[in-house]
């Protein structure tokens, strides 16, 4: 089946920048997505990006997509105590209903 | 614009026993999806209602779980009986679109219901 991986932890200096790695194995994939989560909380969509592209930038996030290698990779600078939480990559292919979620990368961010 | 209501926020029960989670969508969104997450994993997917039909249960345990969106609004999601593995947070998520893929395909989710079964 197809499957989404992530690393399942990451630690930064506040300040520094974190980069956060993820890969998916459906060649399908349409679009492909960063979720946050926080302690208690759901997951909120950070950004997305659609695969016929292969950047994406939002202010402190930098999104890169290598379609070939089916790696995507959400980057973000000037990392804050307040990024500190889950990340989920997810992908989903046009004519499918289900967003396929990674394990998640747990970011923690030291003062 | 109010979120995705879910409730109750947290249940503990003993195995066999049943639960039922309840989840209210962003108003005016048509897809609803519940999802389960199991702690250390990611979100997987139980079942998708689009307005009051099902779109896909493939991976719900038909056994067990149940779940229904009567009037294309709010959605029950049911345990009956509970297993050990069943603890979880239990995800709703409600999309404005059919499928996931048309426009931004993003799913706006709850806070969860945390079950934990004893």
């Amino acid at each position: 089946g197809e499957d989404v991986e992530q690393s399942l932890f990451l630690s930064v200096r506040e300040g520094d920048s974190s980069v956060i790695n993820c890969t998916y194995t459906d060649s399908s994939s349409t679009y492909l997505y960063w979720y946050k989560q926080e302690p208690g909380a759901g997951l909120q969509l950070l950004t997305y990006i659609f695969s016929n592209m292969d950047m994406k930038q939002d202010q402190r996030l930098t999104v890169l997509l290598n379609k070939k290698d089916k790696h995507l990779s959400l980057r973000i600078a000037d990392t804050q105590t307040g990024d500190s939480a889950i990340y989920f990559c997810a992908e989903t292919a046009y004519n499918n209903n289900d967003m396929r979620f990674g394990a998640g990368t747990r970011l923690t961010v030291k003062p | 614009e109010a979120g995705v209501a879910q409730s109750p926020r947290y249940k503990i029960i003993e195995k066999r026993q049943s639960v039922a989670f309840w989840c209210n969508p962003i108003s005016g969104h048509a897809t609803l999806y519940w999802y389960q997450q199991i702690l250390g994993q990611g979100p997987k997917l139980l079942i998708q209602f689009q307005n009051n039909g099902v779109v896909d249960d493939s991976q719900l345990p038909k056994d067990r779980f149940s779940a229904e969106r009567l009037k294309g609004v709010d959605s029950t999601l049911k345990i009956q009986p509970a297993k050990l593995e069943d603890s979880a947070v239990y995800l709703c998520a409600s999309s404005p679109s059919g499928l996931a893929g048309e426009n931004t395909g993003e799913l706006f989710f709850g806070e969860g219901s945390r079950l934990t079964v004893l």
